[in-house]
C-alpha cells in the first residue's frame, strides 16, 4: 500500500546551519505532497505542497522537490533559526480519495 | 482564510463520563471532516472521515460506538469520546476539505483530552 517514510529524529542542529529531512514515498499513482509542521502544544500547519512531478514547493525559506524518479520529497533550509524548533511531518493525498498518509514525523531541535 | 477551529483547546474529566469536541471550519464550507488522534511524540493516526449529511467512515479498529461523530452541517462536526477510560487521553485533531475531491486539508489546533 502506499506510505511515506521518513528520517527518524530527532535532529539537532545549530542556528544558521543547513538542514535537510529525508522523505521517501510509496505510491501506485501521482498524489500530491506535503510537509506540516507541528509546533509544541500546537495543531498540524501546512508548511508548503507540490501537486505534480519537478514542483518545488517553498514557503519560510524552506523548499522541497517532487521528484517522481526517486520518489522523494525532501525538506530543506539553507540557515535555521531556534523558531524552527518543531516535528516536520511528510505526508501524500491522493484528491479522489481525500484520505492523508502521514510519515512518523521529525523531530527538529535548533540550538542557539 | 481555510481557517478550521476546535473547541475546546483542551478538557479534563473524569473515567466514565462522556466529552464532545467541536471542529468548525470558519469561513469555508467542509464537505469532508477529518479527525485524527495523535499519541504523544507520534504520527497522527486518521480515526475517521465524516461527509456532511452521511455516516462517519471508520478507520479499521476504531470502536464507532466508542467515538461518535457527527457531521451536522456543512461548517460543523464533532466528535463524542463515550464512557471515556484513562487510555482515551490524547491529542484530537480535526481537519476539513473544501468541496469534493479536496487536494488539500486545513487542520485545527487540536484538543487535548485527559481522562482521569
Amino acid at each position: 500500500g502506499d506510505s511515506v517514510t521518513q528520517m527518524e529524529g530527532p535532529v539537532t542542529l545549530s542556528e544558521e546551519a543547513f538542514l535537510t529531512i529525508n522523505c521517501t514515498y510509496t505510491a501506485t499513482g501521482y498524489p500530491s505532497l506535503f510537509w506540516y509542521v507541528q509546533y509544541p502544544g500546537e495543531g498540524l500547519q501546512l508548511l508548503l505542497k507540490a501537486t505534480k512531478a519537478d514542483d518545488k514547493g517553498s514557503n519560510k525559506g524552506f523548499e522541497a522537490t517532487y521528484r517522481k524518479e526517486t520518489t522523494s520529497f525532501h525538506l530543506e533550509k539553507g540557515s535555521v533559526q531556534v523558531s524552527d524548533s518543531a516535528v516536520y511531518f511528510c505526508a501524500l493525498l491522493y484528491s479522489s480519495a481525500s484520505k492523508i498518509i502521514f510519515g512518523s514525523g521529525t523531530r527538529l531541535s535548533i540550538r542557539p | 482564510g481555510a481557517v478550521v477551529s476546535q473547541h475546546p483547546s483542551w478538557v479534563i474529566c473524569k473515567s466514565g463520563t462522556s466529552v464532545k469536541i467541536e471542529c468548525r471550519s470558519l469561513d469555508f464550507q467542509a464537505t469532508t471532516m477529518f479527525w485524527y488522534r495523535q499519541f504523544p511524540k507520534q504520527s497522527l493516526m486518521l480515526m475517521a472521515t465524516s461527509n456532511e449529511g452521511s455516516k462517519a467512515t471508520y478507520e479499521q479498529g476504531v470502536e464507532k460506538d466508542k467515538f461518535l461523530i457527527n457531521h451536522a452541517s456543512l461548517t460543523l462536526s464533532t466528535l463524542t469520546v463515550t464512557s471515556a477510560h484513562p487510555e482515551d487521553s490524547s491529542f484530537y485533531i480535526c481537519s476539513a476539505g473544501e468541496g469534493q475531491g479536496v487536494d488539500e486539508q486545513y487542520f485545527g489546533p487540536g484538543t487535548r483530552l485527559t481522562v482521569t
